[in-house]
């Protein structure tokens, strides 16, 4: 069974600095997704990464992908209040193949940044 | 193009009722999933239909649960005799096919009194 791991699982971060929530998954893919959550909402695409290597960026965030460590990173440069949200990754099983839909999500990174 | 549409936003539902959840895909998407998040928790893969067609149901629940996608209209997630369980928010994702990206409803919130 795929497991997909983040953490941390809660940030409180000050305006201005900058972390990394990173993602760790148990199985062979290159397909890994990154979402925001806003309370209430549904699901907002921020980056696909669909190979090894593969770094994504736009405006203070920045997402990178390393299959063969199975590991992805979400990086926040300089945070403001805005970014504050739930940020999922998730996983594609899939390994050049067709994929099927069947995302395994992390358990959510709960983002809050302060003035 | 009005994206993924669900509905209802919101339904409450007494216990041992039944709850029909609605999802019409993206225009020119053919294939839809359906998502689950409890309280708190990532999303949960319930299950990928197709029209006319369910491909994978491998986490739909045994029993209460179903789904469809008819050829014509929205694909319906049906939920027979809800329990406390049941509530959380259920999303809806569609793709065009056999390609990355996956856009996703605004979601349904069932809560179960």
């Amino acid at each position: 069974e795929l497991k997909v791991e983040q953490n941390p699982l809660f940030l409180s971060m000050q305006e201005g600095k900058n972390y990394t929530i990173y993602c760790n998954y148990s199985t062979t893919s290159d397909r890994l997704y990154w979402y925001r959550q806003d309370p209430g909402k549904s699901l907002e695409s921020l980056f696909v990464l669909l190979s090894n290597g593969a770094v994504k960026q736009e405006g203070r965030l920045m997402a990178s992908l390393d299959t063969k460590a199975r590991l992805s990173t979400l990086h926040i440069t300089a945070a403001v209040h805005d970014l504050s949200a739930t940020y999922f990754c998730a996983v594609d099983p899939t390994a050049g193949g067709t994929s099927y839909g069947k995302l395994t999500f992390g358990q959510g990174t709960i983002l809050t940044v302060h003035p | 193009n009005a994206g993924v549409m669900q509905n209802p936003r919101h339904l409450v539902r007494r216990r041992g009722q039944e709850a029909r959840l609605r999802c019409s895909p993206m225009k020119g998407h053919s294939h839809v999933y359906w998502y689950r998040q409890l309280p708190e928790e990532g999303l949960k893969f319930m299950v990928y239909l197709q029209k006319e067609n369910i491909i994978d149901e491998s986490g739909m629940p045994k029993e209460r649960f179903s789904a469809e996608f008819p050829k014509e209209g929205p694909s319906i997630l049906r939920i027979q005799q809800v329990v406390r369980g049941d509530s959380a928010a259920y999303f809806c994702a569609s793709s065009p096919g056999d390609s990355y990206g996956y856009t996703f409803g605004s979601g349904t919130r069932l809560t179960v009194v």
